[in-house]
């Protein structure tokens, strides 16, 4: 079965509202956690990770949040564009040098304007 | 600064034949990781491999796939015998292979199979 999952395969939001994609993980043992966007016909491209020491990391427009006790990860989008409309993956491993990612199936935002 | 680089981005195959795609790591990063998607769905984890060496290839179904990453040149990964069903996104990732993460994807190979 999946490794890592998410909680809603869709996501419509008004184009200034802020976005928020969940994914549950379900390996205790993960420690490294990487939120990927991908838009149609493209590679998955990094938007924010985050390891296990932490809770809570901040990029530009974006949050990521850990909750290890539920294994739980967010991404946080705030004022979404347009441009964010895509599919959203979180992926994980362990911390450990060179262990592959495992991802979840994925989240498609739509932004209307 | 190149990126991971893939080709073919698009490849049309016959039942039977061969694909060969091939993927060259980022200036710098040792580590290659090769992935499939197919539509509507996630990156499913095939193979990982060092230069030389295949580290971790419990992704890779055992009959027809192979990949490889020699000492010189890009990584490849072959589909003998190709059939409907390979007919998928094929991505490749690269990464330093130390603790800082830095997996990046290249822009994937897209197999069709008629």
């Amino acid at each position: 079965g999946e490794s890592v999952g998410l909680h809603l395969p869709t996501l419509s939001v008004q184009e200034g509202d802020n976005s928020i994609i969940n994914c549950a993980y379900s390996n205790s043992a993960s420690d490294y956690f990487i939120w990927y966007k991908q838009e149609s016909g493209k590679g998955p491209q990094f938007i924010i990770d985050i390891r296990s020491n932490m809770d809570k990391r901040q990029g530009q427009r974006v949050t990521v949040l850990l909750n290890k006790t539920v294994k739980h990860l967010s991404l946080q989008i705030a004022a979404t564009q347009p441009g964010d409309s895509a599919v959203y993956f979180c992926a994980e491993n362990l911390d450990q040098a060179g262990t592959a990612l495992i991802f979840g199936k994925g989240t498609t935002l739509s932004v209307s304007s | 600064n190149a990126g991971v680089m893939q080709n073919p981005r698009h490849l049309v195959r016959r039942r039977g034949q061969e694909a060969r795609l091939r993927c060259s790591p980022m200036k710098g990063h040792s580590h290659v990781y090769w992935y499939r998607q197919l539509p509507e769905e996630g990156l499913k984890f095939m193979v990982y491999l060092q230069k030389e060496n295949i580290i971790d290839e419990s992704g890779m179904p055992k009959e027809r796939f192979s990949a490889e990453f020699p000492k010189e040149g890009p990584s490849i990964l072959r589909i003998q015998q190709v059939v409907r069903g390979d007919s998928a996104a094929y991505f490749c990732a690269s990464s330093p292979g130390d603790r800082s993460g830095g997996y990046t994807f290249g822009s994937g190979t897209r197999l069709t199979v008629v």
